[in-house]
């Protein structure tokens, strides 16, 4: 079992609509969650940190629950610039170490 | 200005080549990190390397090695290339301890032959 699983997807979803991604790890000693983009042929690129209250960074809302060890990520609004891999990611704080999530496709289209 | 640099971006070569990737970072952090996407795009760590000393191995087949000339520099030198080694190499660096962000090169295509 990988540390951190998604829905590898795709999701396909129109502009305009909403979408949600989940992603669960198994390590309990996770202390920093984030989320990553990565576009076609590009490197990863931050997308937000993941704080236990939810944190929300315009159309984007992150969520921890760490009872269930889950995370999730809600984008309002979706224009076709979102299509792209989002990647659940998890921080091993002792080796500093990121432990990536195999990622979600989503395709926004017209 | 750009603040981490790989070159090649696309390398192919022959098996049982021994071949290099060099990475450049003007951030002046101390950790520096190589990892592996494979053809199912899942990324995965190889290497950490803080202040020229490796802290992290992970399970990486000894045919490769991190090289840390000087801050700034970690490359990734790679002998006797196996069909299985073709993938997307990324180094990477900390760009803030808080919040944590690490940031990636634009990668190196490798590809075996």
């Amino acid at each position: 079992r990988k540390e951190v699983e998604q829905d590898p997807g795709p999701f396909n979803v129109p502009e305009g609509a909403t979408v949600a991604f989940n992603c669960t790890y198994s390590n309990s000693a996770s202390q920093s969650f984030f989320w990553y983009r990565q576009d076609c042929r590009k490197e990863p690129k931050l997308l937000m940190s993941v704080y236990s209250s939810g944190n929300e960074d315009g159309r984007f809302t992150a969520q921890l629950n760490r009872a269930s060890q889950y995370i999730s990520l809600l984008i309002r609004d979706s224009k076709l610039s979102d299509s792209a891999t989002y990647l659940c990611v998890a921080l091993n704080t002792g080796f500093q170490k990121l432990v990536f999530g195999t990622g979600t496709r989503l395709l926004v289209s017209p | 200005d750009t603040a981490v640099s790989q070159t090649p971006k696309y390398l192919v070569t022959q098996m049982g080549n021994d071949k290099s990737i060099k990475c450049e970072q003007n951030l002046g952090h101390d950790t520096m990190y190589w990892y592996k996407q494979d053809s199912k795009k899942f990324l995965k760590i190889m290497f950490s390397y803080n202040n020229k000393e490796l802290i992290i191995n992970e399970t990486v087949p000894n045919r490769f090695s991190p090289k840390s000339p000087d801050k700034a520099h970690l490359n990734l030198h790679i002998n006797s290339l196996e069909l299985g080694d073709s993938a997307v190499y990324f180094c990477a660096f900390i760009l803030d301890l808080h919040p944590y962000e690490q940031y990636f090169g634009p990668g190196t295509r490798l590809t075996v032959t």
